[in-house]
């Protein structure tokens, strides 16, 4: 069966610091991979997503970025956190476009 | 554009009370699919279903149902005989996979059910 791990579970960094949050899929090939961002008490908005290795698509113009550098690894990252990147990062994947999404236990993170 | 709208941001219910989370949703697509996803307190999402706009029969699973109206651009959910485990962050989305959205689900806003004991 599939399953999906995303680390670490919750953060707490100061403002202007890097980042970098981890996904992996196990128990399937060449998943398609979503990063979401769920700010407290909103609803999920979706970052990047992956139909490949490096093949990278952003929805929302930020100061994050992502990379695929494996078929089954997904990772989000900042070179300069600001307090608005605060929330809640969910990773999921799909088998291919159209199809359900299953999420990661997510991340939690806190800007300071 | 796609929408979708949970108009409910908050409903309480006693244990055992049937309780209905209403979806509508806006697209101009004529292939689409609908979902509901719930959020425990965990905060993972759980996918619950996936129905797509050519299938309006309603579905049952155990003590959920959903109706589907393509007339109304409604997705409604509604739990029968609730439970204390069914207090959750619900979210309806929205997906077209050969639309302007290019395939990525498009989330309400979600309802916050709490069940009491």
């Amino acid at each position: 069966s599939q399953t999906i791990h995303q680390w670490p579970a919750t953060l707490v960094q100061p403002v202007g610091s890097p980042l970098s949050l981890e996904c992996t899929v196990e128990g399937t090939s060449n998943p398609n991979l979503y990063w979401y961002r769920q700010a407290a008490g909103r609803g999920l908005q979706l970052l990047f997503y992956s139909v490949g290795i490096g093949q990278i698509s952003s929805e929302v113009p930020q100061n994050l970025s992502a990379s695929r550098p494996q078929d089954r690894q997904f990772i989000l990252s900042s070179k300069k956190l600001l307090l608005s990147d605060s929330g809640f990062y969910l990773c999921a994947w799909s088998v291919r476009r159209g199809g359900e999404q299953y999420f990661g236990p997510g991340t939690r993170l806190t800007v300071t | 554009a796609q929408k979708v709208t949970q108009a409910q941001t908050e409903i309480s219910v006693v244990e055992k009370e049937d309780v209905t989370l209403d979806c509508v949703y806006e697209t101009r697509d004529t292939t689409y699919y609908l979902f509901w996803y719930k959020q425990p307190p965990s905060g993972e999402l759980v996918f619950l279903i996936r129905r797509n706009s050519f299938d309006e029969q309603n579905e049952i699973s155990g003590r959920y149902s959903w109706n589907f109206q393509k007339s109304t651009s409604s997705f409604n959910f509604t739990i029968t005989a609730s439970q204390v485990v069914d207090s959750a962050v619900y979210f309806c989305a929205l997906q077209s996979p050969y639309g302007g959205s290019q395939g990525n689900l498009i989330f309400g806003k979600g309802t916050k059910l709490s069940v009491k004991p």
